[in-house]
């Protein structure tokens, strides 16, 4: 199983792009990487996903470099609805479904 | 669209008693898959479902046990509560391919405490 790593807190303003990052180290070669979300007492809901380089959607960008052993996740001109915990998953494609999620990254945005 | 139901939202069990926590998905999925959350931790996969009569254990599966018997049904049985199974279960729904190449999509939660 690939183990990740992410940065307990961070904090940000309202307006502000902000940008989490992922450590998975061993990641292997059929992983994929997804961003989930969570607010208090309810489940974490998908954000994003992609394998390798650059993937954009209408909430997030997910940035992945070409040795793949990080991603960042992009959240631009953050607001306060999305103060949450933010996931990382690196998960198998193959036999097994092996998946990590990590341990959550919790975002505070402030005015 | 009701997505994926779980029941009960909050339960308190003694050390030792039984029971199951309930989970239906209405999107016609065919993996399913449950979780369990800890303070401090990601979400750990406890056991999934590719479809109807199969099933697989995941990161953490001893002390629990399922079974798949529908396409929307996925139940989580616990046989003898421990207080290390103190925890928030989570259900998710996705369709078939892999767990972690697709979106997968969660209940709201079952919050366990075992005394």
């Amino acid at each position: 199983l690939a183990k990740t790593t992410q940065p307990i807190s961070m904090d940000s303003y309202e307006g502000q792009e902000v940008n989490i990052t992922c450590s998975h180290n061993n990641i292997a070669t059929n992983d994929y990487i997804t961003w989930y979300q969570q607010f208090p007492s309810q489940g974490p809901r998908f954000i994003i996903q992609g394998y390798k380089t650059k993937v954009t959607n209408e909430v997030a960008s997910l940035f992945i470099p070409a040795d793949r052993k990080s991603s960042t996740l992009s959240l631009p001109r953050v607001s306060l609805s999305d103060t949450a915990v933010y996931y990382c998953l690196v998960g198998s494609t193959g036999g097994g479904n092996k998946l990590t999620f990590g341990t959550g990254t919790q975002l505070k945005v402030e005015l | 669209n009701a997505g994926v139901t779980q029941t009960p939202k909050f339960q308190v069990l003694k050390t030792g008693q039984s029971m199951t926590l309930q989970c239906a998905q209405d999107m016609n999925h065919e993996y399913m898959s449950w979780y369990r959350q800890d303070p401090g931790m990601g979400l750990r996969l406890i056991h999934y479902s590719v479809g109807a009569g199969i099933t697989d254990q995941g990161e953490v599966p001893n002390g629990y046990n399922v079974s798949r018997s529908t396409t929307e049904d996925f139940p989580l049985r616990l046989l003898s509560a421990a207080p290390s199974q103190t925890s928030v279960y989570f259900c998710a729904s996705s369709r078939g391919g892999g767990l972690a190449k697709n979106i997968q999509y969660f209940g709201a939660g079952t919050r366990l405490s075992v005394l």
